[in-house]
């Protein structure tokens, strides 16, 4: 099946630090990613949406400027947490998408900041 | 409100019996698709099984079913002789307007956390 490759899976910061989450897709061409995040034992609430060569829409809520989101290539997208607290620390899941393809996941990745 | 609901936290099953993990759905789009992933302790999600709206037979994957009833807005998941390796959380999930299970930002239901005791 389609694979999503999601890195870092796990990130220790400290305060203050701006972080950078890739997600590629490598089997197919994704024209939309989405990035989520969740909380332990929670769903994933979608923070925005990423089309390929154009801006990322944002959810409600979410903060532009805190999570920036390019997406360059039809195979990569990226999210960077710009100066990270504490309360940035949660399970960040990208997915990638085409007009062949259901939703399918990166691993994840498990941020913490200190 | 809440568009897609889990009612059930958490399940227990016997390792070979049936579970059936409950999902109802609101929405007013005639055209929509519904979606249930696997999320294991480790984190990934693993896509299970897909229902469109229009689709005229419940969607059947391996052990896995969904039994879908559109005039009560409703997709339940069955897995079918259940193994150790099922307990996750499972997460229902719909995408509102175009056809097939492509494109378009998915609503997750809140999960039921699924135990398999052997």
């Amino acid at each position: 099946g389609a694979v999503v490759s999601q890195h870092p899976s796990w990130v220790i910061c400290k305060s203050g630090t701006s972080v950078k989450i890739e997600c590629r897709s490598l089997d197919f061409q994704a024209t939309t990613m989405f990035w989520y995040r969740q909380f332990p034992k929670q769903s994933l609430m979608l923070m925005a949406t990423s089309n390929e060569g154009s801006k990322a829409t944002y959810e409600q809520g979410v903060e532009k400027d805190k999570f920036l989101i390019n997406h360059a290539s039809l195979t990569l997208s990226t999210l960077t947490v710009t100066s990270a607290h504490p309360e940035d620390s949660s399970f960040y899941i990208c997915s990638a998408s085409s007009a062949y393809q259901p939703q399918h996941f990166g691993d994840g990745t498990r941020l913490s900041i200190l | 409100a809440q568009k897609i609901t889990q009612t059930q936290p958490g399940m227990f099953v016997q390792e070979k019996e049936a579970v059936t993990l409950d999902c109802t759905y609101d929405t007013s789009d005639p055209s929509y698709g519904l979606f249930w992933y696997k999320q294991p302790s480790s984190g990934e999600m693993i896509f299970l099984i897909y229902q469109g709206s229009y689709d005229q037979q419940n969607a059947t994957e391996g052990r896995y079913s969904l039994n879908f009833q559109k005039a009560r807005k409703s997709a339940n998941l069955v897995i079918s002789a259940s193994q150790l390796g099922d307990s996750a959380m499972y997460f229902c999930a719909m995408r509102e307007g175009a056809r097939g299970t492509s494109y378009g930002k998915l609503t997750f239901g809140q999960g039921t956390i699924l135990t398999v005791h052997p």
